[in-house]
């Protein structure tokens, strides 16, 4: 089974700060991770995704980069932060032979 | 790549009425498609999914079935409760391993 940890929960960032946010997973070596981010009452929109460590693929140019120095950890960070980075950021899992994805509890970003 | 398209947006229906949402998929390559539920403030659960090798499948009050001839796939939701209401995602995808593509979304609403 995977178990996937997301922290924090909440945080609210001054413009122009830094941002780290960092996932982790339980369960089988060698997983798909996957950061997406999501605007108020809006859909999925993928960030990043990583097949293994230091493998970093990223779908739209922005304000953030992310990391894979572990296996099984995967960290979003931004040297400074906009206002447009506010949304809800989630941290997914997949496993090459089940493809089901299992999402993080999310962290909810709000810049100020 | 693949496009999925999500109807409708928003969907109002009353306490035991049914409910039904609908996905459209452009790859025919495609041949796995999960169905999340998103509470608020919470991440993305899956509550059920099919593979291409199957027309329907049924889980207590949800089901859902696939057209790959049309390219479409929909989620249906009988006898209606208020805790049904959330957001739902349709998603697809091609190949184990594959990341998935998300539909925008929709908020279903299940009034008392």
């Amino acid at each position: 089974s995977q178990t996937i940890h997301q922290w924090p929960a909440t945080l609210v960032q001054p413009v122009g700060s830094p941002l780290s946010l960092e996932c982790t997973v339980e369960g089988t070596s060698n997983p798909n991770l996957y950061w997406y981010r999501q605007a108020a009452g809006r859909g999925l929109q993928l960030l990043f995704y990583s097949v293994g460590i230091g493998q970093i693929s990223s779908e739209v140019p922005q304000n953030l980069s992310a990391s894979r120095p572990q296996d099984r950890q995967f960290i979003l960070s931004s040297k400074k932060l906009l206002l447009s980075d506010s949304g809800f950021y989630l941290c997914a899992v997949t496993y090459r032979v089940l493809q089901r994805y299992t999402f993080g509890s999310g962290t909810r970003l709000t810049v100020v | 790549g693949e496009n999925v398209e999500q109807h409708p947006s928003t969907l109002s229906v009353q306490e035991g009425d049914s409910a039904v949402i609908k996905c459209t998929y452009s790859d025919s390559a495609s041949n796995y498609f999960p169905w999340y539920k998103q509470e608020l403030g919470k991440g993305p659960q899956l509550i059920i999914d099919i593979r291409s090798n199957v027309g329907e499948k049924k889980d207590q009050r949800i089901a859902v079935t696939l057209n790959k001839t049309a390219k479409h796939f929909s989620l249906h939701i009988t006898e209606t409760q208020p805790e049904d209401s959330a957001v739902y995602f349709c998603a697809a995808s091609i190949n184990a391993g594959n990341m998935l593509t998300f539909g925008g979304g929709t908020r279903l609403m299940v009034k008392p």
